[in-house]
């Protein structure tokens, strides 16, 4: 009954790899969003979906490419990793577009750059 | 440009002592202020929100607009509070929240 799941959990990969991360939302919302988390533990957002379409584009690498094949999933590829993308990413879902929606969050996926 | 700040990264107190995690916001506009915590090994959810001006686990924030603060307190800590806690800002328009830097407060037995 997991509301919003991510895999995997934990990615180690190396420098120069391309790697995804999955999202999947059970909760019929139409919205979905990636969070980068920092060492510092700052939070911030990268992309949001509504309805499969992109409504958010924050300045991120266009090494990172979301891909919504449904509006129940967001995927976040990445291309040529860099030491720099080691973090949490969190996907989160909404009912729908707007920040006074309560955000669900996935349980993070630890990626580490070797 | 909106922003959150939380000032202190890290807040310690003893258990049933007050606990006050501040959180300060700069938006011209009428602001939506909220409070997600995330405890150890779980995800992050949500506290509360100004808006339902309710009181969850004992804990309360007052949107106070001629300070631009909304505060989280709560006036006996127990050890089941300690985990991460971010404010968060929905201005209007925005499809999405703008985070604070987080708070770790931990309660001592």
């Amino acid at each position: 009954d997991t509301a919003v799941s991510q895999t995997p959990k934990y990615l180690v990969t190396q420098m120069g790899n391309d790697k995804s991360i999955k999202c999947e939302q059970n909760l019929g919302h139409d919205t979905m969003y990636w969070y980068k988390q920092d060492s510092k533990k700052f939070l911030k957002i990268m992309f949001s979906y509504n309805n499969k379409e992109l409504i958010i584009n924050e300045t991120v690498p266009n090494r990172f490419s979301p891909k919504s094949p449904d509006k129940a999933h967001l995927n976040l590829h990445i291309n040529s990793l860099e030491l720099g993308d080691s973090a949490v990413y969190f996907c989160a879902s909404s009912q729908t577009a707007g920040g006074s929606y309560e955000q669900y969050f996935g349980p993070g996926t630890r990626l580490t750059v070797t | 440009a909106q922003r959150v700040t939380q000032p202190e990264k890290l807040l310690s107190v003893f258990k049933g002592a007050p606990v006050e995690l501040k959180c300060n916001y700069s938006y011209s506009g009428s602001p939506e202020l909220f409070w997600y915590v995330q405890y150890s090994r779980q995800r992050l959810q949500l506290l509360l929100r100004h808006i339902s001006r309710e009181s969850i686990k004992g804990f309360t924030a007052d949107l106070n607009k001629g300070e631009t603060s909304f505060h989280l307190k709560k006036p006996f800590a127990q050890e089941e509070d300690s985990a991460m806690y971010y404010c968060a800002l929905s201005v209007t328009g925005a499809n999405n929240l703008f985070f604070g830097t987080g708070t770790r407060l931990t309660v001592i037995p």
